[in-house]
């Protein structure tokens, strides 16, 4: 079956240091990979996405992910975080016509 | 100016009640969708259209019922509210349904709290 693991509930990372939010997935063919970002009490933001090529993607805000097809992984990261990107991250493989999330990965920026 | 919009963002009723949250996209997107956010944050998703045709249904129960009276709304109601439906509910559309590189983009949210 179809699924995206986020092993992390929670990240913290002082502000000006490298973020990192892990994302491993279990696919059957091609994975077709996204990240998603929620701030509190708004809707999900579309960041980035992989579906073939170049296995570093870069996405919105500074972010990029890494497509590691080896390690079925798919990190988010960034090199310099801020305490505006505390949020929660959702990993997400597509599956037909629907997305399959990750149980979302807490990220809290500190000053 | 907003892409996929929601209304209400907030509700709050009684169980036992019948209540509609209503989505409009202005994307000129043919497939539009919702998700079911639980109180654990965890994201799942309900129904998908592809202009005015329902193409996914996971397994909700037949309480939800779905409408897209157009391919830029798609509407979700719901019957005989119960505690459990108590949860954030997404829409989100995306171009079209048959493309894996398609982005879906989803809405503020609408906050259900049935009491």
């Amino acid at each position: 079956a179809q699924s995206v693991a986020q092993p992390e509930d929670q990240v913290n990372v002082a502000e000006g240091n490298p973020l990192t939010v892990k994302c491993t997935y279990s696919v059957s063919g091609n994975p077709y990979l996204f990240w998603y970002v929620q701030y509190p009490n708004r809707g999900l933001q579309f960041l980035l996405k992989y579906i073939t090529g170049d296995n570093l993607v870069k996405g919105s805000y500074g972010f990029e992910a890494e497509f590691n097809k080896s390690q079925t992984s798919f990190h988010l990261k960034k090199p310099s975080a801020l305490v505006s990107d505390s949020a929660l991250y959702f990993c997400a493989v597509r599956l037909y016509n629907k997305l399959i999330f990750g149980a979302g990965t807490r990220l809290a920026v500190h000053p | 100016d907003t892409a996929v919009s929601q209304t209400p963002k907030y509700l709050v009723t009684q169980m036992g009640n019948d209540k509609s949250i209503k989505c409009e996209q202005n994307l000129g997107h043919d497939t539009m969708y919702w998700y079911k956010q639980d109180s654990k944050k965890f994201l799942k998703i309900m129904f998908s259209y592809n202009n005015k045709e329902l193409i996914i249904n996971e397994t909700v129960p037949n309480r939800f019922s779905p409408k897209s009276p157009d391919k830029a709304h798609l509407n979700l109601h719901i019957n005989s509210l119960e505690l459990g439906d108590s949860a954030v509910y997404f829409c989100a559309s995306s171009h079209d349904w048959s493309g894996a590189q398609e982005t879906q983009y989803f809405g503020p949210g609408t906050r259900l709290l049935v009491l």
